[in-house]
Parts: structure tokens; sequence; C-alpha cells
């Protein structure tokens, strides 16, 4: 079964800093979702990376897709308090789009 | 927003009860799943559904059913809950070719 293995697991940075969080996946990435959660509340849609070397930004959130290193990162510029939480990576099973498998989430905290 | 619902939102039960979970959708979804999340080990799929009656398991399956008699609504039991189900239960929905969407979860505490 595939896995997929956040780093770092946990972050603090300092409000204006840059931070990048890497998703690396045990088989061939066929799609890949990030998803951020705030703490006892749902996951939040953010990209969705389909093809090796897409890149797509929301406005200060930058996603990539490595197919040949089977990883995707998340790079946040100028961090603000708002970018706070958990962002989970999930990735495509087995080739079928319609189910995935997630990492156990990176928990970003921004200090003002 | 997906237009999902998850009810309820908190439960306290006790060990050896029956308890059910509902998922309602206001979007046509075709796809419709449920997953449990733990610390240490992230989200997991328990069920999915693929359409009205059409279900499959997941990776955590053992100890739930599910079912999907209408479009927008999908339902996760436990037939006979124990502690280990203790968790957080996600509901999540997706038309073909679109992310999954995510309610906001129930949160099962079973004693």
């Amino acid at each position: 079964s595939q896995e997929l293995e956040q780093s770092p697991q946990s972050l603090i940075v300092q409000e204006g800093k840059n931070l990048t969080i890497n998703c690396t996946s045990s088989k061939t990435l066929y799609g890949l979702y990030w998803y951020k959660q705030k703490y006892g509340e749902g996951l939040i849609f953010l990209m969705m990376l389909q093809k090796g070397g897409e890149e797509k930004s929301h406005e200060k959130i930058t996603a990539k897709l490595d197919e040949k290193k089977q990883q995707s990162s998340l790079h946040i510029t100028a961090s603000q308090p708002s970018h706070a939480g958990i962002y989970l990576c999930g990735a495509a099973s087995g080739g079928s789009n319609y189910k995935l498998t997630f990492g156990k989430g990176t928990l970003l905290t921004v200090n003002p | 927003d997906a237009g999902i619902t998850q009810s309820p939102r908190h439960k306290v039960t006790e060990t050896g009860t029956p308890v059910t979970l509902r998922c309602h959708q206001t979007e046509n979804h075709r796809y419709m799943y449920w997953y449990r999340q733990d610390p240490g080990h992230g989200l997991r799929l328990i069920h999915y559904s693929y359409g009205v009656k059409d279900t499959d398991k997941g990776e955590v399956s053992d100890g739930y059913s599910v079912s999907r008699s209408k479009t927008e609504d999908f339902l996760l039991t436990l037939e006979s809950a124990t502690s280990s189900q203790t968790s957080v239960y996600f509901c999540a929905t997706r038309r073909d070719n679109q992310p999954q969407h995510f309610g906001d979860g129930t949160r099962l505490s079973i004693l």
C-alpha cells in the first residue's frame, strides 16, 4: 500500500519567514492534493497537482510536484498567523484518483 | 463549502452500544467517504461509496458498516462500539475528477 511521509512533523516560524513542507510517496504519484486543517475543524482543500513538474500558487502558497522524486513540496512565502494549522498531503491510491491516502500532517505554528 | 453536514457533531456513548453517524450532502456528488483521524495515525479511510447502494471497504473497515440508500446520505454504523473506535470521524464528498471536500467532523467518545 502507498505511504506518504511528511516532513517536518511540526514547524514553528516567526511571522514573515518563508517555509517549506515536503510530502514523499513510497509509490508513483498519480495525483497529489494539499489540504489545511485548523484545530477542531474539517480539512480545507488548497491545491491539486496532477502532472510531473506541475506548479500551482494561491496567494502566498505554492505547491510543486516532482514526479521523478515521488515528492511534492508546499512553500509559504512571508508567513502570517493565518497560515497556522495542520497541512496534510493526500495522494491517489493505486492510480485511482477517487481514493486518497493521506500523510500524517505537518503542524505549523506562526509566531507574531 | 461543499454543503456537507455531519451529525451529530459530538457524541459520548458506552462500550457495546450501537452508534450511527450521518453525512448529508446537498451537492449531488457521486462519491462519499468516511475517515477517522487519530493522533499518530493521521487520516484513514474506513469506507467509501461510488453511488447509491455501491460501497466498498477502506483501510480500516473492521467493526464498521455503511449504507447509502440516497445520493445525499451516507451512514456510518458501529454495531457494537469499542473504546478503540474513539476518534474524530470525517465525511468527504467528491464529484468526478475533482478534489474531495470535507465536513466539519464528529467527535465520538466511547467510554
